[in-house]
């Protein structure tokens, strides 16, 4: 079975500075790794995605996110953050090729305070 | 080019009774994923449909079911709502399997 561990589940961090977001992962084959992200009432919008290649992957906003198999670990990073960064942040994994469902972390609140 | 779009946005029901929520996919996907989002927690998988047939299933009561129409767009069915339906409801739709989902913005359903 698959299952996702966010390690925090708020990050209170000061404008322009920077921010880890903490993401590990259990799985017994291999999977495919997303960071979504969601602003209030609003559904879910992809950062970035791990599916093969390079495990520094770079996505939108500025975030980036490196996929270490060691440590089943999937940490997103952001060097300068900016108010407007504050939401949701989810991390997920989906397994295996043909079937791309979802598992999704608990979340981690990120509050950019100025 | 439109996204995935739900409707409705917000629905309240009573316990027992049942209810409809639709969506439609992003232009160009042909896989429809619906998830159920409890407050303060991350979405779960109830299942996925292709080529109009169910092909995964997450954790979900027989009560939860689905439906997929030749234009691709999605209609889920809860019969016997109870109170811990209460939910935001995400539809996400992709390109075969493999690919990202993209998420709409939800049907947020309150069972009084």
């Amino acid at each position: 079975a698959q299952s996702v561990t966010q390690l925090d589940s708020q990050v209170p961090v000061f404008e322009e500075a920077p921010v880890e977001l903490r993401c590990n992962y259990s799985s017994s084959v291999s999977v495919y790794l997303f960071w979504y992200v969601q602003y209030p009432n609003q559904g879910l919008q992809l950062l970035l995605k791990y599916l093969s290649g390079s495990t520094l992957v770079k996505g939108i906003n500025g975030f980036e996110a490196e996929f270490n198999k060691s440590q089943t670990s999937f940490h997103l990073r952001k060097p300068s953050v900016h108010i407007s960064d504050t939401a949701e942040y989810f991390c997920a994994v989906s397994v295996g090729t043909g079937a791309n469902n979802l598992f999704f972390g608990t979340g981690t609140r990120l509050t950019v305070i100025p | 080019d439109a996204g995935v779009t739900q409707s409705p946005t917000h629905l309240i029901k009573t316990r027992g009774q049942q209810v409809t929520l639709r969506c439609s996919p992003k232009s160009g996907h042909d896989t429809v994923s619906w998830y159920q989002q409890a407050l303060g927690q991350g979405p779960q998988f109830i299942f996925q449909y292709y080529e109009e047939e169910e092909r995964q299933r997450g954790n979900f009561p027989d009560r939860f079911s689905g439906h997929q129409f030749p234009n691709y767009s999605s209609e889920l069915n809860v019969n016997a709502l109870l109170l811990g339906d209460s939910a935001l409801y995400l539809c996400a739709s992709s390109q075969g399997g493999g690919q990202p989902q993209h998420f709409g913005d939800g049907t947020r359903l309150s069972i009084l």
